[in-house]
């Protein structure tokens, strides 16, 4: 199975400050027919499920509010989120959906 | 818009069956790749299996052949079946839609929590 690992664990940022957080795949999720990196994003706050944040490692879906950016390529990828707001606070996850099983990170928590 | 209502007993015995079904509404069932997914308390999200109205299905093989997934056209419904249950299947278990068989998650449901206990 491909192992996502993210870091932190968990993040403390101040309000209006920069979030970055990091995710490390054990393989390359570039498919080589359209060099897209079969990656996403999500969001979980507390009793909620996790929305898409960002698909195919950089694109924002629809609603998303720009402050969230993703970026990076074949094995290494970053969730930045521009400057913190209150209701940014939640846990976030990246997954991998190259090849099956489709594996999630650990997730890390974003607090103020 | 598109929104999922998992339903199923809270609590099933050990060795047990566990049952669910993921309501669609907003949507046909047709239009998406269902996957459930599960959450143990303070583990990571796991991946359980897909299934498409065509009968295309895929399964996590850490579950072994432990695991039923199955989409229901006439009743715009997914079903999970998940045999021979331990304490370690404890966990809140979510449906969730992406449009094609290897993308995201578009659309989640709220997720039911599963104990498996005596």
């Amino acid at each position: 199975d491909i192992v996502m690992t993210q870091s932190p664990d968990t993040l403390a940022v101040s309000l209006g400050d920069r979030a970055t957080i990091r995710c490390t795949s054990s393989h390359s999720l570039v498919y080589g027919a359209n060099n897209k990196n079969y990656v996403s994003w999500y969001q979980q706050k507390p009793g909620q499920p996790p929305k898409l944040l960002i698909y195919w490692a950089s694109t924002r879906d629809s609603g998303v509010p720009d402050r969230f950016s993703g970026a990076g390529s074949g094995t290494d990828f970053t969730l930045t989120i521009s400057s913190l707001q209150a209701e940014d606070v939640a846990v976030y996850y990246c997954q991998q959906h190259h090849v099956t099983p489709w594996t999630f990170g650990q997730g890390t928590k974003v607090e103020i | 818009q598109v929104q999922l209502q998992e339903s199923g007993p809270g609590l099933v015995k050990p060795s047990g069956t566990l049952s669910l079904t993921c309501n669609v509404s907003g949507a046909s069932v047709n239009s998406y790749y269902w996957s459930w997914i599960r959450q143990a308390p303070g583990k990571r999200l796991e991946w359980v299996g897909f299934s498409f109205y065509t009968g295309d299905t895929e399964l996590n093989p850490f579950l072994g052949n432990r695991v039923t997934i199955s989409v229901d056209t006439s009743k715009n419904q997914v079903s999970l079946t998940l045999n021979s249950v331990t304490a370690a299947d404890t966990a809140v278990y979510h449906c969730a839609g992406g449009r094609g068989r290897s993308t995201w998650f578009d659309h989640w449901g709220q997720g039911v929590l599963v104990i498996v206990s005596s």
